[in-house]
């Protein structure tokens, strides 16, 4: 049972414009939301997150949406960079069993264009 | 920086050996946290710590066990590999509640393990 989707495997985008990486989660639970992203042949970076009590949160080009009616959240690389292709993971938090549980998607393959 | 380190960046074990993956972390963090990325899979939790001496299974437990002696290292082992078992290994570290909130996890460089 995947709570935590991103549909769409890979995304290319040209230089200079807009990426926007999508993420829908199942659990209701979940109160926290992070982005990474992964290098080849390096472990996953944190990017930016946001708490559920937030719609947004800007940090630089990247920007994170929640819809909690929804359950969706997105991520908005303005505007796009060569240095950005990677993979990006989306992952959420909640409590499970007495800790603080991370579920992560399975990742958006991103190209940018130069 | 926090630095994870993970001891091997490449391995090769054949059917039916035990395997030792180390991660070491340098920044005193409560948490450790052993994941295996597949493709189309993502990453997955297989153990994870929040102590010394303690462990918690994960998503994915099965065939595997870990070892938290001191505070800034955990192992991961697979007590009888299998090919199935091939996959990237990745160790993350992180602080017990509000560091992570804002600073997330930090992973190791990853270990490809094949096992043959």
């Amino acid at each position: 049972d995947q709570q935590v989707k991103q549909n769409s495997p890979s995304l290319s985008v040209q230089e200079g414009r807009i990426s926007i990486l999508n993420c829908d989660y199942t659990n209701s639970m979940f109160d926290y939301f992070l982005w990474y992203k992964k290098y080849p042949a390096e472990g996953p970076t944190f990017l930016i997150s946001i708490s559920s009590i937030k719609d947004k949160n800007e940090d630089g080009r990247f920007t994170v949406f929640l819809n909690k009616s929804a359950k969706h959240l997105s991520l908005h690389i303005v505007p796009s960079q060569p240095g950005d292709s990677a993979v990006y993971f989306c992952a959420a938090s909640g409590l499970s069993g007495g800790y603080q549980k991370v579920t992560f998607g399975t990742g958006t393959k991103l190209q940018v264009i130069p | 920086d926090v630095k994870v380190t993970q001891s091997s960046r490449y391995l090769v074990k054949r059917t039916g050996e035990k395997v030792f993956l180390e991660c070491v972390q340098d920044m005193d963090h409560e948490n450790m946290f052993w994941y295996r990325q597949d493709p189309g899979l993502g990453l997955r939790l297989i153990y994870f710590s929040y102590d010394v001496k303690m462990k918690e299974k994960g998503d994915i437990p099965e065939g595997y066990s870990v070892s938290r002696e001191k505070k800034e290292r955990f192992s991961l082992i697979l007590e009888s590999a299998s090919t199935n078992q091939t996959s990237m290994y990745l160790c993350a570290s992180s602080f017990l509640a509000f560091g992570f909130k804002d600073y997330g996890y930090t992973f190791g460089s990853g270990t490809r393990l094949t096992v043959v």
